[in-house]
C-alpha cells in the first residue's frame, strides 16, 4: 500500500486552464516536497512545505499543506505547455524517524497548446 | 552551477557484465541516496549513506552495492545486471536525513 496517494494519476488539459492535483496520506508528515520531473531527467524540487496550513506560491503554482500535515495540494493557474511533466509529492513520515523518504506515485500532467 | 552530477547520462551494458554509475555533489551534504526508477513509476530508494554509514533498504537486491569514498562522491555498482535492472538511476543528496532531497539528472541504464 502506498503511504502517499496522488490524484489524479493522469491529467490532460488545454493551455490556459486551471488545475489542482492532490497528495494524501493517513500519516502525519514532518514536511512534504513537490517535485516536477520531465522525461529523461531527474526530479526538480519545486517547494517544501513544513507548517500545517502553510501556503506557498511560486509564480502560477500555489502549494498548500493541510492543517493536520497529512495532505497537500498543488494548484496551477493558467497552465502552459511548459508545465507538462510528472508531479511527485514526497516526504518523511513523522513517525518513521530518519529512515524512509516516501514518494507518491505521481500525477502525469499534459498541457496541450 | 550543477549541484548533483551524474555520469554517464546513458549507460549500456551487457547482461551479467558489472557496471558502475557515479554521482558527485557540490553541496557538501551529509546524505547521499540512490534510487531506481522504472518507467511510469515513482523513484524507489535502494540505499543511502549518512556520511560514511551505509543504510540498505530491506528489499534492495544483493546485486546492488554502493561505495562512498568521500563526501562528494558516491557510486552504484551493479554486480551482474539483469534485464530487469534496466531503469533510470537517480542520485540525491540532503543536508540531513529529515531534510529536503536534491536530485541529479539521472543515468538511464540499458541492459542488452
Amino acid at each position: 500500500t502506498q503511504l502517499l496517494e496522488q490524484s489524479p494519476q493522469f491529467l490532460s488539459i488545454q493551455e490556459g486552464e486551471n488545475l489542482t492535483v492532490y497528495c494524501n496520506s493517513s500519516s502525519v508528515f514532518s514536511s512534504l516536497q513537490w517535485y516536477r520531473q520531465e522525461p529523461g531527467e531527474g526530479p526538480v524540487l519545486l517547494v517544501t512545505v513544513v507548517t500545517g496550513g502553510e501556503v506557498k506560491k511560486l509564480k502560477r503554482l500555489t502549494f498548500q499543506f493541510g492543517d493536520a500535515r497529512k495532505d497537500s495540494s498543488l494548484h496551477i493557474t493558467a497552465a502552459q505547455p511548459g508545465d507538462t511533466g510528472l508531479y511527485l509529492c514526497a516526504g518523511r513520515p513523522r513517525d518513521n524517524y530518519g529512515q524512509n523518504f516516501v514518494f507518491g506515485p505521481g500525477t502525469r500532467l499534459s498541457v496541450l497548446p | 552551477d550543477a549541484m548533483v552530477i551524474q555520469n554517464p547520462r546513458y549507460q549500456v551494458t551487457q547482461f551479467g557484465k558489472p557496471v558502475t554509475l557515479s554521482c558527485s555533489q557540490t553541496l557538501n551534504h551529509n546524505v547521499m541516496y540512490w534510487y531506481q526508477q522504472k518507467s511510469s513509476q515513482a523513484p524507489k530508494l535502494l540505499f543511502h549513506y549518512y556520511d560514511k554509514d551505509f543504510n540498505n533498504e530491506a528489499d534492495t537486491p544483493d546485486n546492488f552495492q554502493s561505495r562512498r569514498p568521500n563526501t562528494s562522491f558516491c557510486f552504484l555498482d551493479i554486480r551482474s545486471p539483469g534485464l530487469g535492472d534496466a531503469a533510470m538511476y537517480l542520485c540525491a543528496t540532503s543536508r540531513d536525513l529529515r531534510e529536503t532531497q536534491y536530485f541529479g539528472p539521472g543515468t538511464r541504464l540499458l541492459v542488452l
